[in-house]
């Protein structure tokens, strides 16, 4: 009965490579996040979806490339992985956007060599 | 854009003492601020939140409190266990989008 989740919990992969992580809610919300946390534990918000519609875009690399197939699902595509990309990455999801909770998923750890 | 500033960055306590950790905020527009427990290898967890309209609330042993005009808000933690040792963080949101804008976390560590 997980509420949001992440596959997969940990990627270990080489400069250049292009990579997915894939996020899924079953709290029926309407809107979902993906976050980056780095290694001194900072949290920044990176883009949001509401009912599939980007409302939310960081300065983030173009090569980072969020995708919503549907309203519970939000998936980051990342290509030609640098070494500043190695973060945990969160997903989150909540229902509404004006001051509604957050609920977050297990985290990936993206490692990049 | 909005900025949170969390004080301190690391907390030790004895078990049955409290804790308490401070946030700033920037943006006046700001009217949400959630606190997040985060354990290690775990993500963030909504423990307790305020909003603009209320000065304090409660729940147990977790209290948090507003000061709309000094633009501050805090975490009151009573009676520690040493299970509330966790790195936690403090957000402030306000802006279109329900953009959460977080501290930069506070490590508290629970000795028995």
């Amino acid at each position: 009965d997980t509420a949001v989740s992440q596959t997969p919990k940990y990627l270990v992969t080489q400069m250049g490579n292009d990579k997915s992580i894939k996020c899924e809610q079953n709290l029926g919300h309407d809107t979902m996040y993906w976050y980056k946390q780095d290694s001194k534990k900072f949290l920044k918000i990176m883009f949001s979806y509401n009912n599939k519609e980007l409302i939310i875009n960081e300065t983030v690399p173009n090569r980072f490339s969020p995708k919503s197939p549907d309203k519970a699902h939000l998936n980051l595509h990342i290509n030609s992985l640098e070494l500043g990309d190695s973060a945990v990455y969160f997903c989150a999801s909540s229902q509404g956007t004006g001051g509604a909770e957050q609920y977050f998923g297990p985290g990936t750890r993206l490692t990049v060599t | 854009g909005e900025n949170v500033e969390q004080h301190p960055s690391t907390l030790s306590v004895q078990e049955g003492d409290s804790a308490v950790i401070k946030c700033t905020y920037s943006d006046s527009a700001s009217n949400y601020f959630p606190w997040y427990k985060q354990e290690l290898g775990k993500g963030p967890q909504l423990i307790i939140d305020i909003r603009s309209n209320v000065g304090e609330k409660k729940d147990q042993r977790i209290a948090v409190t507003l000061n709309k005009t000094a633009k501050h808000f805090s975490l009151h933690i009573t009676e520690t266990q040493p299970e509330d040792s966790a790195v936690y963080f403090c957000a402030a949101s306000g802006g279109a989008g329900n953009k959460l804008t977080f501290g930069g976390g506070t490590r508290v560590l629970v000795k028995p």
